[in-house]
């Protein structure tokens, strides 16, 4: 089986950085991704990693720990349409099915 | 390019009545999910086709669900009959194949409402 943990909600404010972490644990984990979701729209990918260390894309990076089952993403320079739900997935190997967390809720403020 | 298109994007049912929904995924993607996702939760998967062959329809509700994808391409997932607790999102997504790491595009989802 799997469990992901992620907080529920965040509020930042616009042109700060946040960090919403990502814990799991997972048989066999293949990867984890980072989804964004605005209310009542599609979740749209923001990042996969699969090794440790830091991915960097923009204003976006994720982090990786495998040894550690945690996971973060990083939001730089916030602008208000970040405000949404951040979806934490994790891969168990054999499969390309994703197992998501119950997604972080940012709400940025001016 | 087109993304993953579902429709309808909403519906209403009374209970026990019948619902389809249907999903046309990205030109070329072999992989098909339905996902169901509540709400403040994230997507559940209920099933996954290679091409038109369902591989893993394990957590899918059999005794009222059910789904096809004829021809590998467009799909339908069925509730018949629908219960209050089928109120939901439910998610299309694709991707090119089942590579680990291939990214999986969303469609923008039906919402269920069960009277």
């Amino acid at each position: 089986g799997q469990n992901i943990d992620q907080p529920t909600e965040m509020t930042a404010t616009e042109g700060a950085i946040v960090q919403i972490n990502c814990t799991y644990q997972t048989s066999g984990f293949n990867g984890l991704f980072w989804y964004q979701q605005h209310a009542g729209e599609a979740p749209t990918f923001l990042s996969y990693n699969v090794l440790d260390g830091l991915e960097e894309k923009g204003r976006f990076s994720s982090f990786l720990s495998r040894s550690k089952g945690y996971s973060y993403l990083l939001l730089k320079e916030l602008q208000m349409k970040d405000s949404a739900s951040y979806l934490c997935a994790v891969i168990q190997t054999g499969a390309n099915n994703l197992f998501f967390g119950t997604g972080t809720r940012l709400t940025v403020i001016p | 390019e087109a993304g993953v298109v579902q429709s309808p994007r909403y519906k209403i049912i009374e209970k026990k009545q019948p619902v389809a929904f249907w999903c046309n995924p990205i030109s070329g993607h072999n992989t098909l999910y339905w996902y169901l996702q509540n709400l403040g939760q994230g997507p559940e998967l209920l099933i996954r086709y290679e091409n038109e062959e369902a591989v893993d329809d394990s957590q899918l509700p059999k005794d009222r669900f059910s789904a096809e994808r004829l021809k590998g391409v467009d799909s339908t997932l069925k509730i018949q009959p629908a219960e209050l607790g089928d109120s939901a999102v439910y998610l299309c997504a694709s991707s090119p194949t089942r590579a680990t790491g291939d990214e999986q595009f969303f469609g923008p989802g039906t919402r269920l409402t069960v009277l």
